[in-house]
């Protein structure tokens, strides 16, 4: 099966645009994660969808961050303005509903350099 | 509270040596856990998982896990390290009473000839 697909894989901007991400997860992956890692840290989650509706989002700076997954497949991560400190990988994940919690696939990321 | 310690940032061993990552939890529930490894520039990639069957569980390239509950542990090992061993791994714990996966923050495993 094909595995989670991401783009860009590289993007850099300056500080106070904006940037968008993509992800298209594992097909019939009802779970759909976006995680920021920042360089020699772990993965943090910033929004986990189940199909078109959001589970968690108590992470997500609401003030500049965005994510939709509009019809339950593909999700866009969008950042505006940028900041210096949102320099990271994002990731995402999907999971498939049958799942362990804790079973998820990963895309290979989106590296943002904000400078 | 839930958290997972990973208690080496680095560690570093020769091509046929053994392997051993070290992992803490703390969960007020009883956890599932996790090794994951990351491979320059490619995503985590799922190694064992711990879902509270058998304690020891084995893995894939030859890795395992032992979870001991009394020891809050679930350290990661493999009997004889190869060079494309060379990666991150992270450790992670999930409980279904707080409904959220926690990563640790990583040990980046280096391996020489």
């Amino acid at each position: 099966e094909a595995g989670v697909a991401q783009s860009p894989r590289y993007k850099i901007i300056e500080k106070r645009q904006s940037v968008a991400f993509w992800c298209n997860p594992i097909s019939g992956h009802a779970t759909l994660y976006w995680y920021q890692q920042i360089l020699g840290q772990g993965p943090k989650l910033l929004i986990q969808f189940q199909n078109n509706g959001v589970v968690d989002d108590s992470q997500l700076p609401k003030d500049r961050f965005s994510a939709e997954r509009l019809k339950g497949v593909d999700s866009t991560l969008k950042i505006q303005p940028a900041k210096l400190e949102d320099s990271a990988v994002y990731l995402c994940a999907s999971r498939r509903t049958s799942g362990s919690p804790g079973e998820l696939f990963f895309g290979e990321g989106s590296r943002l350099t904000v400078l | 509270a839930q958290s997972v310690t990973q208690l080496d940032s680095h560690v570093s061993v020769s091509e046929g040596t053994p392997v051993l990552l070290r992992c803490n939890y703390s969960s007020s529930y009883s956890p599932s856990l996790f090794w994951y490894v990351q491979h320059p520039n490619k995503g985590l990639q799922l190694l064992l998982k711990y879902t509270s069957a058998a304690t020891l569980v084995k893995g894939i390239n030859g890795f395992e896990a032992e979870f001991k509950k009394s020891e809050t542990s679930f350290h990661l090992t493999k009997p004889s390290a190869h060079m494309s061993d060379a990666a991150e791994y992270f450790c992670v714990v999930f409980s279904g009473g707080y409904n959220k996966l926690i990563f640790g923050a990583g040990t980046r495993l280096a391996v020489h000839p």
